[in-house]
C-alpha cells in the first residue's frame, strides 16, 4: 500500500530565511511525486511534480523538491520565503490515486 | 483552457437533511474525476473516483454517495447528513493518456457544516 509521512506539522519560519519541508513515502514501484500548496479555504495548487530524470525538480512560485530513492524522501525547499507563501503544504505519492500526507502549516515570521 | 467549478461555497445543514455538492470541468474531455474531504487538521480522504460516466468507485464506506450523469459533472450526495459529515469537499480531475503524469487538480471546495 501506499503511503505518504509529513513529519512537521507546522512550522515556523522567518521571512527570507531558507525553508525545508519533509517528506517520506512508500510505493511499490516508481513513484509519482507531488507537492501541493493550499491557502486558507483554498482548494489545492500544484507546487510541482516528479515521475522521471533528473532528482531536483522546479515548480512554481520559486520552489524545487529532491527525490531520494535511498531514503524514500521527496522534500520541499525554498532558499527565501516571502510572507505569502504561509500556507499549509501536502505531498502526495500514487498514480490515478494520490494518497496525500497530513500536511505541514508554514508560519512566516515578519 | 481547464477550469473546475464547485458549488455551493459553503453550506450549513442540520443533521438528517439531504446534500448535493455539484462539481464541473471545462475544457477538457473524458477526465477521471474525484470528492475528496479535509476533516480540520487533517489530511486530505479520497471518498470516490470516477473514470467515465456512470462508473464510481467508492473509497470509504460510509453515508456518501457519488454520481456522474454527465462527461464533467461529478455529484456527491447524501440521504441523510449525520454531524460527522462536516469538513470541507474538495474536487479533482485529472487526464490519463500515453504521456500522462498522473497530477490532480482541485476545485475551490465547498465548506460544509452539519448542525
Amino acid at each position: 500500500a501506499q503511503s505518504v509521512t509529513q513529519p512537521d506539522i507546522h512550522i515556523t519560519v522567518s521571512e527570507g530565511a531558507s525553508l525545508e519541508l519533509r517528506c517520506n513515502y512508500s510505493y511499490g514501484a516508481t513513484p509519482y511525486l507531488f507537492w501541493y500548496v493550499q491557502s486558507p479555504g483554498q482548494g489545492l495548487q500544484l507546487l510541482l511534480k516528479y515521475f522521471s530524470g533528473d532528482t531536483l525538480v522546479q515548480g512554481i512560485k520559486g520552489f524545487e523538491a529532491e527525490f531520494k530513492r535511498s531514503q524514500s524522501s521527496f522534500n520541499l525547499r525554498k532558499p527565501s520565503v516571502h510572507w505569502s507563501d504561509a500556507a499549509e503544504y501536502f505531498c502526495a505519492v500514487g498514480r490515478e490515486k494520490l494518497t496525500f500526507g497530513t500536511g505541514t502549516r508554514l508560519t512566516i515570521i515578519p | 483552457s481547464q477550469t473546475i467549478h464547485q458549488w455551493p461555497a459553503t453550506l450549513v445543514q442540520p443533521v438528517g437533511s439531504p446534500l448535493s455538492l455539484e462539481c464541473t470541468v471545462e475544457g477538457t474531455s473524458n477526465p477521471n474525476l474525484y470528492w475528496y474531504r479535509q476533516a480540520a487538521g487533517r489530511g486530505l480522504q479520497l471518498l470516490f473516483y470516477s473514470v467515465g460516466i456512470g462508473q464510481i468507485s467508492s473509497e470509504v464506506p460510509q453515508n456518501l454517495s457519488a454520481s456522474r450523469p454527465q462527461d464533467r459533472q461529478f455529484i456527491l450526495s447524501s440521504k441523510k447528513l449525520l454531524l460527522s459529515d462536516s469538513g470541507f469537499y474538495l474536487c479533482a480531475w485529472s487526464v490519463l493518456g500515453a504521456a500522462t503524469t498522473y497530477e490532480q487538480y482541485f476545485g475551490p471546495g465547498t465548506r460544509l457544516t452539519v448542525t
